[in-house]
């Protein structure tokens, strides 16, 4: 059974990098058809979607977001990173990495990181 | 972006009750909409896609509809798991967004 799960800091200080790994297990990353992304969810809001990338590297990223974003993907090691610099109090949110079916859904989530932009 | 609004946003209802939520896109989408269960400090569940395809797993009381700019997302009898945030998102255009959810609460 796919499972993922996201690992990377609690907290984070202003104008600071934030990275997150997200690790891939009981299946390959590299499997045609599907993208790798990253959601967002703050304090008691909805849902962000920050952006995926495709095991082959393509990348889609929000265009609210592009300018500090980036997602790589390391095949030899199954997992999936976000990058995103120059956070904010606003960045504060729990992370979400999922796999993404085509142009289906988010079929599969990991469990969420909650992050804190605090100094 | 293509704005996704959900109604109601909070609904209050019974065990056993026909409860029918509404996702409406600020611009046509086809039918590439999918909608996810959430619980709290839990992460979304993928419930249905294509409008319209419940996912493998998922109870045949969901059910879903809509074409263009106008989903719906059913369930015939509620039941006490399935109090929870419904969150639609369309897969259209980049970027991908979501309704802002509705709560489904117990009266």
């Amino acid at each position: 059974q796919l499972q993922l799960q996201e690992s990377g800091p609690g907290l984070a200080k202003p104008s600071e990098t934030l990275s997150l790994t997200c690790t891939v297990s009981g299946g390959s990353i590299s499997t045609p058809n599907y993208y790798w992304g990253w959601i967002r969810q703050p304090p008691g809001k909805g849902l962000e979607w920050i952006g995926h990338i495709y095991y082959g590297g393509g990348t889609f990223y929000n265009p609210s977001l592009q300018s500090r974003v980036s997602i790589s993907v390391d095949t030899s090691k199954n997992l999936f990173s976000l990058n995103l610099s120059s956070v904010t109090a606003a960045d504060t949110a729990v992370y979400y990495c999922a796999r993404q079916w085509m142009y289906y859904g988010l079929d599969v989530w990991g469990q969420g990181t909650a992050v804190t932009v605090s100094s | 972006d293509i704005q996704l609004t959900q109604s109601p946003s909070f609904l209050s209802a019974s065990v056993r009750d026909r409860v029918t939520i509404t996702c409406r896109a600020s611009q046509a989408i086809s039918s590439y909409i999918a909608w996810y269960q959430q619980k709290p400090g839990k992460a979304p569940k993928f419930l249905m896609y294509a409008a319209s395809t419940v996912q493998s797993g998922v109870p045949s009381r969901f059910s879903g509809s809509g074409s263009g700019t106008e989903f719906t997302l059913t369930i015939s009898s509620l039941q006490p798991e399935d109090f929870a945030t419904y969150f639609c998102q369309q897969l259209n255009n980049y970027p991908w967004t979501f309704g802002q959810g509705t709560k489904v609460e117990i009266k």
